[in-house]
């Protein structure tokens, strides 16, 4: 089993649509990150979590330690939006464990 | 503020054959960390520098080594190429266990 498990592993959307992505992980952390990963590979950051719920315009993550499991939250979904998101958390020093991803499409 | 700039974007080499990738930090970041990411999946931890020290490693044979500089820059290098080998490879800079930066990555075919 894997130390960080998301679900779904894909998402089909229209757009317009309220979107959630989920992330259990198995081990205690520091910190819950979330992760956007268009084709070609680049990685950007789009929360660090510790505790609670964080927004950034149209996206809330929010995280419950006690249960182990975080939420990615995408309001008004658009095509732009369409990319594999990650969940990843900082447990043993400063390393990345990675969940395998959610590939996201949102349609026209 | 600079990103993170990992070069080369893509190269191809032959199995057997070794090879070097290069990471320049963000500036101000004092740790790197470089990942493995075979396609489909996600990332895989290889190893961390931390002020020119190995701070970690993971479950990756000796073949890959790396490197961290006094500008915190980082190599990473893989002796005896293998076809799994193939994939892309990820660094990552972050301050202290801050949040991270991470470059586009070198996209490696072994053939």
């Amino acid at each position: 089993k894997n130390e960080v498990e998301q679900s779904p592993q894909n998402l089909t959307a229209q757009e317009g649509e309220f979107i959630t992505i989920n992330c259990s992980y198995s081990v205690g952390i520091s910190a819950l990150h979330w992760l956007q990963q268009h084709p070609g590979g680049g990685i950007v950051s789009l929360f660090m979590l510790s505790s609670g719920k964080k927004k950034h315009g149209r996206l809330i993550a929010t995280i419950n330690i006690q249960e182990k499991h975080s939420s990615l939250h995408i309001t008004a979904s658009h095509p732009r939006d369409s990319a594999v998101y990650i969940c990843a958390v900082t447990a043993s020093g400063s390393r990345l464990t990675f969940g395998e991803g959610t590939q996201l499409t949102v349609n026209p | 503020e600079t990103g993170v700039t990992q070069s080369p974007t893509h190269l191809i080499k032959t199995r057997g054959q070794q090879v070097t990738l290069r990471c320049s930090s963000q500036s101000g970041h004092n740790t790197v960390s470089w990942y493995q990411q075979a396609l489909g999946q996600g990332p895989q931890f290889i190893f961390q520098y931390y002020r020119e020290e190995e701070n970690g490693r993971g479950n990756f044979p000796p073949r890959f080594s790396g490197l961290q500089f006094p500008n915190y820059s980082s190599e990473l290098n893989v002796n005896a190429l293998e076809l799994d080998d193939s994939a892309l490879y990820l660094c990552a800079s972050s301050l202290d266990q801050g949040g991270y930066t991470f470059g586009s990555g070198t996209r490696l075919t072994v053939v």
